[in-house]
C-alpha cells in the first residue's frame, strides 16, 4: 500500500504566481481533503471532495480552488500567491466522506 | 467561531508516569472531537475519536461538554509515546476542520 502520495514534495514560487499541487489517494478511496499547515500551527481545512463533488470548504479566499478527477486524484490550485501562503499543504484520503482520513507527507510551498 | 486550544506546547514526563494532554474547544454546534498523532518522520495519523469511546495504545479521551474539553490521558507513559499530538474539531463524520497548535510529548527514560 503506497498510501496517499503528493507531488511535488517541495516547491518555490514568487508572489503573484499560481501553483498546482497534486494528490493521489489510497487505492479505493473516493474522498480527498486538503489542509494548510503554517509553521507552528496545526493543519487547517481547505476543501473536501467526494465522488468528484465538493463536500466542504474551509475559510479560505477564492484564490484557492480544487477539483477531483474520475480516478479520484485531486489538484489544489492557488492563484495570486501571497507570502502568507507559504505552508505545508497536506492531502488526506478516505474510503467515503465519513470514514477516517489517511494523510500524505505534504507539499512544502515557499513563496519568495 | 470554531477554535481548538492546546495550552501546552511541550510536555515532558518520565516513563511510567501518567500523561494528560489538554484540549479545549469552542464550537456552537454538536462537535466531533479527534486526537491525531505524528511520530518522528511519520505521517499524521488518527489516534482516536470521541464517538468511538475506545482506547488506543493505552490512550483514552472523554468529551466533557460542560467544560468544553477533550483531554487525552494515559496512566503509564512509554518512551514510544514521544510524538506530536494534535487535538482537532469537526462538525460531522470523520473530517477534522480545525486543529490545535499541537503538544509535543517527550517521555524521558
Amino acid at each position: 500500500d503506497a498510501g496517499v502520495t503528493q507531488s511535488p514534495t517541495h516547491l518555490i514560487k514568487t508572489r503573484g504566481q499560481h501553483v498546482t499541487l497534486r494528490c493521489s489517494p489510497i487505492s479505493g478511496h473516493k474522498s480527498v481533503s486538503w489542509y494548510q499547515q503554517v509553521l507552528g500551527q496545526g493543519p487547517q481545512f481547505i476543501f473536501q471532495y467526494y465522488e468528484k463533488e465538493e463536500r466542504g470548504r474551509g475559510n479560505f479566499p477564492d484564490r484557492f480552488s480544487a477539483r477531483q478527477f474520475p480516478n479520484y486524484s485531486s489538484e489544489l490550485n492557488v492563484n495570486a500567491l501571497l507570502l502568507g501562503d507559504s505552508a505545508l499543504y497536506l492531502c488526506a484520503s478516505s474510503l467515503t466522506a465519513d470514514q477516517p482520513q489517511h494523510f500524505g507527507d505534504g507539499t512544502r510551498l515557499s513563496i519568495l | 467561531a470554531q477554535r481548538v486550544t492546546q495550552p501546552e506546547k511541550l510536555l515532558s514526563v518520565f516513563k511510567g508516569a501518567p500523561v494528560e494532554l489538554k484540549c479545549n474547544y469552542s464550537y456552537s454546534g454538536s462537535p466531533e472531537l479527534f486526537w491525531y498523532v505524528q511520530y518522528s518522520r511519520q505521517r499524521l495519523q488518527l489516534l482516536l475519536r470521541h464517538i468511538s469511546r475506545e482506547s488506543i495504545k493505552g490512550f483514552t479521551a472523554d468529551l466533557n461538554k460542560g467544560e468544553t474539553s477533550f483531554h487525552l490521558k494515559k496512566p503509564f507513559a512509554q518512551e514510544e509515546d514521544s510524538a506530536m499530538y494534535y487535538c482537532a474539531l469537526g462538525n460531522s463524520g470523520n473530517t477534522p476542520l480545525v486543529f490545535g497548535k499541537g503538544t509535543r510529548l517527550s517521555v524521558i527514560a
